[in-house]
């Protein structure tokens, strides 16, 4: 879906456990973002990443952490999953400040 | 997010008919952007604007942005089965990053 590829696209965890989110975007933009997809809640930023080395904090980080590994990969790191992460991740790129972002088709997550 | 609010939460029309979604910010816009979601896959792009009064057209899809910056229709005329799926709104707030606040959604059901 327009040069993101997620992986895995389905996971299933219980309580404590640890996964990393993959992200890969084949456009070479500086801008990657994290999301995370709830029902009634919208999308909503977990981390962002402006150029390679750098990341920032978004709407929602607790309990996330993230790697900009290169310009193209940016990572979303669970540590100790808790149900209320729960939920559908998207991983997306930036053009630049007023142009769109584009998303890949998600991961679906589940913490038992 | 209650910064933008969508309108309806949900939509379902016959095949042929005319509908229209809104958007409203509770603060003046940079931007705004439309996405399409299906179930189960990413965002797709469709449509941005920047300007107060600008309106802008794809197939059989117009979007609207009002002259405050603060409201956004999105206006489907001759609904098609294909039109079905969820669409969000996205606003671009100022700040350091290309900040997008997305509202809620609306799933919209194409009846043939």
């Amino acid at each position: 879906n327009a040069g993101v590829t997620q992986t895995p696209k389905f996971q299933v965890l219980k309580t404590g456990q640890s996964m990393t989110l993959q992200c890969a975007q084949d456009m070479n933009h500086n801008s990657m973002y994290w999301y995370r997809q709830d029902p009634g809640m919208g999308l909503r930023l977990i981390y962002y990443s402006a150029s390679e080395g750098t990341t920032d904090k978004g709407e929602v980080p607790n309990g996330y952490n993230v790697s900009r590994l290169n310009k193209r990969e940016f990572s979303l790191r669970l540590e100790s999953a808790a149900p209320s992460q729960t939920s559908v991740y998207f991983c997306a790129f930036g053009q630049g400040f007023d142009q769109p972002q584009h998303f890949g088709d998600g991961t679906r997550l589940s913490i038992l | 997010s209650q910064e933008l609010e969508q309108s309806p939460q949900s939509l379902i029309v016959q095949e042929g008919k005319n509908l229209t979604i809104n958007c409203t910010s509770s603060k003046t816009l940079y931007g705004l952007y439309w996405y399409k979601q299906k179930y189960g896959e990413g965002l797709i792009f469709l449509m941005m604007l920047q300007k107060g009064g600008e309106e802008k057209s794809h197939e059989k899809i117009t979007a609207k942005l009002d002259e405050k910056k603060q409201q956004s229709s999105l206006h489907i005329t001759a609904s098609q089965p294909s039109h079905a799926g969820i669409y969000l709104c996205g606003a671009l707030r100022g700040g350091g990053y290309q900040k997008v606040t997305f509202g809620t959604g609306t799933k919209l059901q194409v009846i043939p």
